[in-house]
């Protein structure tokens, strides 16, 4: 079966530092990856998706990167972050054609001091 | 108008009784419909999907889409206090999925 490891569960980070978290799957090939932020007491906010290696959208231009070096790794960088980027950063994988269900990591809860 | 909408709630509602979730969605050319369950400093679970109009049963969870009025809902018959959590419904229009802000479900014991 498949499964989603995200890490670390939780980081504090100061303003202006950079940021890197990771996300694998294992038990399934060529998944599409997304990563999400979720603020406190709101929705999903989709922040990047990739259907394959090195392919990468991102639907909201922020302070934020997102790379795939390999096909079941994605990562979510920063190179300075701000107070705004605080929140909980959710990865999440799906197969097939994007309108099909999309499981979640256990996410990593960042706050910038 | 958000894309997605639902009622914040809280919904409460005693042991044993339907809970009725509601959701309505914006975009027209929505494909397809999810429910996902989110507990409390948790991430999201998905508990339904669905893709037609009509109801979908999964034991004590039903999905009804109705695509002419645009409204998703989530039914769950014999609620247990276990099922007091945020429930999120996201809708697949384009190349994403978007998610409405949730309705927190109580159920009282």
């Amino acid at each position: 079966s498949q499964t989603i490891h995200q890490w670390p569960a939780t980081l504090v980070q100061p303003v202006g530092s950079p940021l890197s978290l990771e996300c694998t799957v294992e038990g399934t090939s060529n998944p599409n990856l997304y990563w999400y932020r979720q603020a406190a007491g709101r929705g999903l906010q989709l922040l990047f998706y990739s259907v394959g290696i090195g392919q990468i959208s991102s639907e909201v231009p922020q302070n934020l990167s997102a790379s795939r070096p390999q096909d079941r790794q994605f990562i979510l960088s920063s190179k300075k972050l701000l107070l705004s980027d605080s929140g909980f950063y959710l990865c999440a994988w799906s197969v097939g054609q994007l309108n099909q269900p999309q499981h979640f990591g256990d996410g990593t809860r960042l706050s910038i001091l | 108008q958000k894309e997605v909408e639902q009622n914040s709630g809280p919904l409460s509602v005693p042991e044993g009784a339907i809970a009725s979730l509601n959701c309505t969605y914006s975009d027209r050319g929505s494909q397809s419909f999810f429910w996902y369950r989110q507990y409390s400093g948790k991430s999201p679970e998905l508990i339904m999907f669905i893709y037609s109009n009509g109801d979908k049963e999964d034991g004590r969870f039903t999905a009804q889409l109705n695509k002419a009025s645009q409204y998703v809902s989530l039914l769950i018959r014999d609620s247990q206090p276990s099922d007091s959590a945020t429930y999120l419904c996201a809708a697949f229009s384009g190349s994403r999925l978007t998610f409405g802000e949730g309705t927190q479900l109580t159920v009282n014991p």
